[in-house]
Formats: structure tokens, sequence, C-alpha cells
């Protein structure tokens, strides 16, 4: 069963605005957060991670928040830039191991 | 350090062949992941080990795909025999065997059975 879901397959911004990309998750021991990453034909790469005793985490263009109560995450690009246009996945992973648990991913475009 | 090294890139066998995916991880790094891409699951966490101990094996779908870990250097993910539903990305990743540490991905192989 999927425990990290991300429920928007794709989505399209345009250059300069802001891109949110949301994941939930139903595990309650996942206390670690991840986003990566994707582009075609390549792996994905670890784009900023958040821990569970945090709810914000920033790097650059790249903020996410953590929502512990609702089991939610959210990724912020701002500005965002063509070159973002990607897949990005989320992954979790808790502390009885260092496994990491993927969502489906959202395709995002952005448009010049 | 190279990163993670897949092999091959690219592999389109017969249904009913045996597939064989290899993957070199990061020098230094003690756990090791094995995943499948694919639209309706994403990334699928099939198998990972720490130092070259396989750990979980929850996520292998079937008998038919087997993993090993002979050394620190070197994986390998076996499907016997292969189906056309079994055409995915398979990606390697590796990292520290430390809690709240990123893994880093091999650049995964296509596999297509025909």
């Amino acid at each position: 069963d999927q425990q990290v879901k991300q429920n928007s397959p794709s989505l399209s911004v345009q250059e300069g605005r802001i891109s949110i990309l949301n994941c939930d998750y139903t595990n309650s021991m996942f206390d670690y957060f991840l986003w990566y990453k994707k582009y075609p034909a390549e792996g994905p790469t670890f784009l900023i991670s958040i821990s569970s005793i945090k709810d914000k985490n920033e790097d650059g263009r790249f903020t996410v928040f953590l929502n512990k109560s609702a089991k939610h995450l959210s990724l912020h690009i701002v500005p965002s830039q063509p070159g973002d246009s990607a897949v990005y996945f989320c992954a979790a992973s808790a502390n009885t191991g260092n496994q990491f648990y993927f969502g489906t991913g959202t395709s995002l475009t952005v448009i010049p | 350090d190279a990163g993670v090294i897949q092999s091959p890139r690219h592999e389109v066998t017969e249904m009913g062949q045996e597939v064989t995916l290899r993957c070199k991880p990061i020098s230094g790094h003690n756990s090791l992941f094995w995943y499948r891409q694919t639209m309706m699951r994403g990334l699928e966490l099939l198998i990972y080990f720490n130092n070259n101990v396989p750990i979980d094996d929850s996520g292998m779908p079937e008998d038919r795909f087997s993993a090993k870990m002979p050394n620190a250097s070197f994986s390998t993910l076996k499907i016997q025999p292969s189906e056309p539903r079994d055409s995915a990305v398979y990606f390697c990743a590796s990292s520290l065997a430390l809690l709240n540490t990123e893994a880093f991905f091999g650049q995964g192989t296509r596999l297509t059975v025909v």
C-alpha cells in the first residue's frame, strides 16, 4: 500500500511564479522527509530534506514545509524557473531504518 | 567519486529470458537500495542491504526476482524468467547506513521485456 502519496501527477506554472508541490503520508513513524528531482533519462537527485523536529527548511529558492498533525508536506519553489521543469518525488523514512518510501511523483512544467 | 554506477543503461530481452542488472555503489556507502519506477507506484522499494546483508526484501514482487550483494562494491538484481510486466526503469541507490541521510541514485536501467 502506498505510504507516501502525491495526488497531483502534474503541475504547470508560469516562470517567476511560485510552484507548490504537495505530499501526504500515512505512517506516523515517518520522521525524516526528502524531496528529489528527476530529469528524463537520469536518476533522482536529492533536493532538500526536513526532520520532524522542524516545520520548515529553506535552501535558496526551495522551501519545504511539514505539518505533522496533518501528515502533509509541501515543497515551494519561488521564483520558478524553466530549468525547474522535472518530476519531483517526495520520500520519507522512519527511525526504525534508513530505507526510503517514495511517492508517485509530480511532473512540474515551468512555462517561460 | 563517479557516483552510483548501473549497467546496462538499456536492456531489451524476450519473455522468459534471464535478466541481470548490476550496480556499483558509492565507495564508503554501506547501504544499497534497489527501486523500480512505474507510473502507477512511482519509485517502489524492492530490497535494501546494510553492510552487504539483505535487511528488507518485502518489496520484491515475486520469487522470479532475486538480489545479491557479494561485496561492498557490487550488487545484482536478477529476474528469471522475465515477463513483459517487468518492463520498467530499475534504479540502484546507496547511502551511509545512518538515519536521516539521503540516498544517491544511479542513472537507472531501462528494461523492456518483449
